[in-house]
C-alpha cells in the first residue's frame, strides 16, 4: 500500500462543476504539498499547507491532521483546469516528498 | 527571482548508451536540490537528494548516479542507460536547512531509451 493514496484516479467534468479530489496519507508529516503537472509534464506548487485550510482563487485546500486526510477543491472548473493533481507529503524532520500517484483531471466545455 | 532549468527537454536513447542530464539553478544560494523520475503510470520517485556542492544522497539502488559539482548545478548520469531508465526526469529545489520550504520544480526530461 502507498503511503499516500489519492483519489480518485481520474475524473472528468463539465465547465463549471465543482470538484474535489481527495488525499490520504499513513505516515507522520509536516507538511502537505498540492502540485499541478501540466501535459507538457512541468509542475506548479499549487499549496503548501500542515493545517486548515488555503484558498487561492477557484482553488482551496483543505487538510485534517488527525484524520491524514486532505482535499483539493475547484470551483467553477474550467477546461483550462485540465492537468494531472499531485499530492505529496513530507514526513517530519526531513525535507523530502512522498507523492502520490496523481489525479487526472479534463475538464469538457 | 529564481528560476530552475533542465536540459534536454527529451531525450531518445539506445541501451547501453552513456546519459548524462544537466540542472541548474539561477537566483539562489546554497540550494537543496532533488532528481526525480516519474515513470509511466506511476507517481514520483526521488532518486538523489544534495544538501551541497560534491554531497549526494541516494534514496534508490538503481543504474543511475549524480553529481554536484557547483553550488547550483545538479546532473544526474549513467554509464549503459537500460530499458527501465525511461521516465519523466525532474529537478527541483528547495531553500537549504529549512525543512518548511515547498519545492520548486524545472520543465524535466522525457527519456526514452529503446
Amino acid at each position: 500500500k502507498n503511503e499516500v493514496e489519492q483519489s480518485p484516479q481520474n475524473l472528468t467534468a463539465q465547465e463549471g462543476e465543482f470538484i474535489t479530489i481527495n488525499c490520504s496519507y499513513s505516515v507522520g508529516i509536516s507538511a502537505l504539498h498540492w502540485l499541478q503537472q501540466h501535459p507538457g509534464g512541468g509542475i506548479v506548487s499549487l499549496f503548501m499547507l500542515s493545517s486548515g485550510k488555503k484558498k487561492h482563487g477557484r482553488l482551496i485546500a483543505t487538510i485534517n491532521i488527525q484524520e491524514k486526510h486532505s482535499s483539493l477543491h475547484i470551483t467553477a472548473s474550467h477546461p483550462r483546469d485540465s492537468a494531472v493533481y499531485i499530492c505529496a507529503v513530507r514526513g517530519v524532520n526531513t525535507d523530502k516528498l512522498i507523492f502520490g500517484t496523481g489525479t487526472r483531471l479534463q475538464v469538457f466545455p | 527571482s529564481q528560476t530552475i532549468h533542465q536540459w534536454p527537454a527529451t531525450l531518445v536513447q539506445p541501451v547501453g548508451s552513456p546519459l548524462s542530464l544537466e540542472c541548474t539553478v539561477e537566483g539562489t544560494s546554497n540550494p537543496n536540490l532533488y532528481w526525480y523520475r516519474q515513470a509511466a503510470g506511476r507517481g514520483l520517485q526521488l532518486l538523489f537528494y544534495s544538501v551541497g556542492i560534491g554531497q549526494i544522497s541516494s534514496e534508490v539502488p538503481q543504474n543511475l548516479s549524480a553529481s554536484r559539482p557547483q553550488d547550483r548545478q545538479f546532473i544526474l548520469s549513467s554509464k549503459k542507460l537500460l530499458l527501465s531508465d525511461s521516465g519523466f526526469y525532474l529537478c527541483a529545489w528547495s531553500v537549504l536547512g529549512d525543512f518548511y520550504n515547498e519545492q520548486f520544480f524545472g520543465p524535466g526530461t522525457r527519456l526514452t531509451v529503446l
